[in-house]
Parts: C-alpha cells; sequence; structure tokens
C-alpha cells in the first residue's frame, strides 16, 4: 500500500541552528511529494512540492527538500531556523492511479529554542 | 483574495447530538475536499467533490456522516449522531481542477464531543 512516514514526532533546535525533518514514501512509481506546515489554529500551508526533473527543490519561507529516490525520501531542511518556524510540518503524496487523494504523514512538531 | 473559510472555528457538544461544518472555498476552485485530522496524525480524505459531483466518498463513516455542495460552491459536512470518538479537527480544502494542483486549506473546525 503507498504510505508516507515520518519518523520523527518531535524535534527541538536552537534558533540559528540547522533542521532536517524526515520524510519516507512507500510509492510504486515515481510519486509526487509535498511538504506542509501548519501553525497552531491554521489551516495546512503548502512549503514545497516535488512532481520531477531536478531532485532539489525550493520553497517558502528559506525550506528545500531533496528526493532521493534510492532512499525512498524526501526530506526537508532549512539552513537557519527562525523562531517563526515552530509548528508542526506534514509530508504527503498523492495517491497515483488518477485518484487526486494526498496521503499524509503522522506529521512533526518542531519546537524552536530561543 | 480571501482564502477558504470555514465556520465555526470551534463547537463542543455531547454526544448523540447532530452538528455540522460549512466551507465556503476561494472563489473558482471547482475541487474541494473535506479532511479529518485526528490529535497527533495527519488529515485523512472524507469526501471530495468535483464541482457538484462527490467523486471520492470512500472514506466517509455514511451511517452517520453526510456532505452536500449543491451549488458547487459552498459546502457542509454534517455528523447525526456524533459519538465521542468524533471529536477531532474537520478541514476543508480547495483546489482548481486536474492532477496535483495545489490544496489550500481552511483554519478547520475543532469539534469536541462530550
Amino acid at each position: 500500500a503507498q504510505s508516507v512516514t515520518q519518523p520523527d514526532i518531535h524535534i527541538t533546535v536552537s534558533e540559528g541552528a540547522s533542521l532536517e525533518l524526515r520524510c519516507n514514501y512507500s510509492y510504486g512509481a515515481t510519486p509526487y511529494l509535498f511538504w506542509y506546515v501548519q501553525s497552531p489554529g491554521q489551516g495546512l500551508q503548502l512549503l514545497l512540492k516535488y512532481f520531477s526533473g531536478d531532485t532539489l527543490v525550493q520553497g517558502i519561507k528559506g525550506f528545500e527538500a531533496e528526493f532521493k529516490r534510492s532512499q525512498s525520501s524526501f526530506n526537508l531542511r532549512k539552513p537557519s531556523v527562525h523562531w517563526s518556524d515552530a509548528a508542526e510540518y506534514f509530508c504527503a503524496g498523492l495517491l497515483s492511479g488518477g485518484y487526486n487523494k494526498l496521503i499524509f504523514g503522522a506529521g512533526t512538531r518542531l519546537a524552536v529554542h530561543p | 483574495e480571501a482564502g477558504v473559510v470555514q465556520s465555526p472555528r470551534y463547537k463542543i457538544i455531547e454526544k448523540k447530538q447532530p452538528v455540522a461544518f460549512w466551507c465556503n472555498p476561494i472563489s473558482g476552485h471547482n475541487t474541494l475536499y473535506w479532511y479529518l485530522q485526528n490529535l497527533g496524525q495527519g488529515p485523512e480524505l472524507l469526501i471530495r467533490y468535483e464541482n457538484e459531483e462527490a467523486v471520492d466518498d470512500s472514506q466517509l463513516p455514511k451511517d452517520r456522516f453526510s456532505a452536500e455542495r449543491l451549488k458547487g460552491v459552498d459546502s457542509t459536512l454534517k455528523i447525526q449522531p456524533a459519538e465521542l470518538g468524533d471529536s477531532a479537527v474537520y478541514l476543508c480544502a480547495s483546489s482548481l481542477v486536474g492532477l496535483a494542483n495545489e490544496q489550500f486549506f481552511g483554519p478547520g473546525t475543532r469539534l469536541t464531543v462530550l
């Protein structure tokens, strides 16, 4: 079955430190992959997406993600975290077969220490 | 441009009572989604509309849940009767029709069933 896994439930980093959030997928063909961010009381906001082509994808707010087929991963990175980045981050994949259905991981909650 | 609007933002009811959630998508977005987000989990699709047609309602518990999008614009999701396990956040999203178009999410309705 197609699935998305986020191994880290909670991560804490210091402000200014680098960040990497992990995402693994299980899909038959090349997946469409997404990263969303959810701040408290807010809806999900799309950070970036990968469909094909360049495996390093740039997104909003200084985030980037790298698609690695050999590792079935799509990890999210940011070189220097700001306190405002504290939120919940969700990796998602698009179910293939024409269903246009997003499958979300369980999320990683990011805390930022001053 | 206004985003996806949902109301109410919070709802507290007793079990066995009915409840309804309303969603107004972004103007021009033909596709509308209702998601369920349990605490500590990623969103799960309940139903997807393209215009007035429910094209994917396979995850909607039809014994107690119903949804409608009569004029192909705003939508209502209803639960009758509510159960304790229905306590969750109900998210609405919209997108342009077509594969992998960005889904824009509303802030959600947090339901508490006592």
